[in-house]
């Protein structure tokens, strides 16, 4: 198994530009997150999924736009990408389970993304 | 402990000490709390987690100690060895109902240990 893939691992954009990063899970989870990650600031959820077809907003979404159209690739957009989305994203990918109490989250390597 | 900045609360420690990084968390309503660890240029991977009704859980080399009254989590690892030089953060949710929909964690800001051969 390959776990959760994220693809690309770098990218370099100017402003203005638009681009999708993909991630993709083999594990079959329902739940998917994206993450992204800033120097002194730990990990600030982006947006999540709870299954094919539904997504929702997290903690600091705005600029970004998300879809799952299958339950092993959630896609996060950046329709005009902006110099404060310079950040490493995460995805993230968890099991629906009967208790909350062994929510591990399998992660992604991570995708850095620079917009000059 | 975890703290607002750009830069990260740091623990140097030398091969074979015990380390103890901590965290400090703010929701009351937490009930459930993770360590992960994040290597340099990888994912964060999850050591240990432990629920509110306990102050105490152990892995291997590895100790999660919880103080709901001062809302406190450490993490103690033992014999530290030069892979467990990392990022280490804390993560936590509140209780969620069984197969609920909204199950997010939230990340505390790490601290970078270095292990010191």
């Amino acid at each position: 198994n390959a776990g959760v893939t994220q693809t690309p691992k770098f990218r370099v954009l100017k402003t203005g530009q638009s681009m999708t990063l993909l991630c993709a899970q083999d594990m079959n989870h329902e739940y998917m997150y994206w993450y992204r990650q800033d120097p002194g600031m730990g990990l600030r959820l982006i947006h999540y999924s709870v299954g094919e077809g539904t997504t929702a907003k997290g903690e600091v979404p705005d600029g970004y736009n998300v879809s799952r159209l299958k339950k092993q690739n959630f896609l996060l957009g950046l329709e005009s990408a902006a110099p404060s989305q310079t950040s490493v994203y995460f995805c993230a990918s968890c099991p629906r389970r009967a208790s909350w109490y062994t929510g591990e989250l399998f992660f992604g390597e991570g995708s850095r993304l620079t917009v000059l | 402990g975890e703290s607002v900045g750009l830069h990260l609360p740091t623990l140097s420690v030398q091969e074979g000490d015990n380390s103890i990084i901590n965290c400090a968390y703010s929701n009351s309503a937490s009930d459930y709390f993770i360590w992960y660890k994040q290597e340099s240029g990888k994912g964060p991977q999850f050591i240990i987690d432990i629920r509110s009704n306990m102050d105490k859980r152990q892995g291997q080399r590895v100790t999660v100690l919880l103080n709901k009254t001062v809302k406190h989590l450490s993490l103690q690892i033992a014999a530290t060895q030069p892979g467990d030089s990392a990022v280490y953060f804390c993560a936590e949710t509140p209780v969620q109902n069984s197969g609920g929909s909204n199950y997010k964690l939230t990340f505390g800001k790490g601290t970078l240990l270095t292990v010191n051969p």
